[in-house]
């Protein structure tokens, strides 16, 4: 069974910092694009970034301003997002996802809470 | 960035009816790398389809995919209660990945 598992998710203050991970199972992690995606509840999916299988190269989206790096650890199965300079506008629901070459992403984890506030 | 447009917002229906929604994007997705998701309250989204009609395993067939370039349509034939959900669609084939921003498929 495929399974993605976030954890360290929180309450922070903001400028505050955050690393979440996510735990793999049930896959070959190795060869999956991940990615980190966000919503704000009751509000719309947003992508986060991405990193390639061998965890060579990241892509973050614009608005993020260098604030977040992805990583990963293949030989724990292990994904991770740290969270730098955290802002209100920041709480959301962080979904960690995965996607094969030319395909969707098709395995999400179950999502975990990030809340800025003071 | 390509702007995927979902119509419409919200969508008033009653269980056995037909459902058509709409995705537009800003620019031809690449390679029709378009994909449809339902969501459900407190969950992580479902792949419904991919490649904008490849039905994802485990779909049931009263969901129908469509369309190309620019226009895309999610079709549910016969709503179930079970089908009652936000549903967004998705391109990947360019980055960023981009998210139309949802149709509420709500009970009328």
């Amino acid at each position: 069974e495929v399974q993605l598992v976030e954890s360290g998710g929180g309450l922070i203050q903001p400028g505050g910092s955050l690393r979440l991970s996510c735990a793999a199972s049930g896959f070959t992690f190795s060869t999956y694009w991940m990615h980190w995606v966000r919503q704000v509840p009751g509000k719309g999916l947003v992508w986060v970034s991405r990193i390639n299988p061998d965890g060579s190269s990241t892509t973050y989206a614009d608005s993020l301003k260098g604030r977040f790096t992805m990583s990963r650890d293949n030989a724990k199965n292990t994904l991770y997002l740290q969270m730098n300079s955290l802002r209100a506008e920041d709480t959301a629901v962080f979904y960690c996802a995965g996607q094969r070459t030319n395909s969707p992403i098709d395995y999400w984890g179950q999502g975990t809470l990030v809340s800025v506030s003071s | 960035e390509i702007v995927l447009t979902q119509s419409p917002a919200t969508l008033s229906l009653s269980p056995g009816e037909r459902a058509t929604l709409s995705c537009g994007a800003s620019q031809s997705v690449t390679r029709n790398f378009l994909a449809w998701y339902q969501q459900k309250p407190g969950l992580a989204p479902r792949l419904l389809f991919y490649d904008a009609s490849s039905r994802a395993t485990g779909i049931p067939d009263r969901f129908s995919g469509s369309g190309s370039g620019t226009d895309f349509t999610l079709t549910i034939s016969r709503l179930e209660p079970e089908d009652f959900a936000v549903y967004y669609c998705q391109q990947y084939g360019s980055l960023p990945l981009t998210f139309g921003g949802g149709t509420k498929v709500e009970i009328k």
